[in-house]
């Protein structure tokens, strides 16, 4: 597609649930970012892909998190036993190799509850 | 520990003047920077960059000043038009960082008819 597209675009989950969030990034993209934004704060770095090889996780806050890019396109943030501490917007981004400007998706707002 | 930080969070402007943003940081190993702008409900959108090596970047109305010796960038945009009303966020990267971008807080800009 043109641009970074993430699913779902809202998430409400009761305490304790499980969920996925999917983003497909640009085609070709090698490398994969995904950023968690609280309100009123700015983008704090989640985990990195280039390729299918996560290179960096160390943003992930726990355990509870894991994130996934089996083929080196698509890749889902999963987030187990959720609190009410993840609720945040969830960012997806994408480029080319280098990281200079790379394009983020619109994200997925999850609230837990 | 906030390695980026933009001390302003909103700032309202004439349209027509100039709109100064602000950042500071603290990482001396930080050696490229972005700025993104913020609708919202959509994801950041790249701006413009600098390199540690300049020490002003210009495209179209918009300019970043890098001062390396006080750890301060500033994005100016004249002459500023009611379109750049937004949320912006000041980013820093460094070669070690695998691509990795380290945000402010944002400063949402309001530029008044």
């Amino acid at each position: 597609g043109a641009g970074v597209s993430q699913s779902p675009r809202y998430k409400v989950a009761k305490r304790g649930q499980d969920v996925a969030l999917r983003c497909d990034p640009i085609s070709g993209h090698v490398s994969l970012f995904w950023y968690q934004q609280a309100l009123g704060q700015g983008p704090e770095f989640l985990t990195y892909f280039q390729n299918e090889a996560q290179l960096d996780k160390s943003g992930l806050p726990s355990d509870r998190f894991f994130a996934e890019r089996p083929e080196g396109s698509v890749s889902t943030l999963k987030i187990q036993r959720t609190q009410q501490e993840d609720s945040a917007v969830y960012l997806c981004a994408s480029s080319s190799g280098t990281h200079y400007g790379y394009t983020f998706g619109s994200g997925t707002r999850l609230t837990v509850v | 520990d906030q390695q980026v930080k933009q001390n302003s969070p909103s700032l309202s402007v004439q349209e027509g003047r100039i709109s100064i943003l602000n950042c500071d940081y603290t990482n001396s190993m930080f050696d490229y920077f972005l700025w993104y702008k913020k609708y919202p409900a959509e994801g950041p959108t790249f701006l413009i960059s600098i390199s540690s090596i300049k020490d002003k970047n210009e495209d179209g109305r918009f300019t970043v000043f890098l001062n390396k010796s006080a750890k301060h960038l500033s994005l100016h945009i004249v002459p500023s038009q009611p379109g750049d009303s937004a949320v912006y966020f000041c980013a820093a990267s460094g070669n070690n960082q695998g691509g990795k971008l380290i945000f402010g807080q944002g400063t949402e800009l309001s530029v008044k008819p």
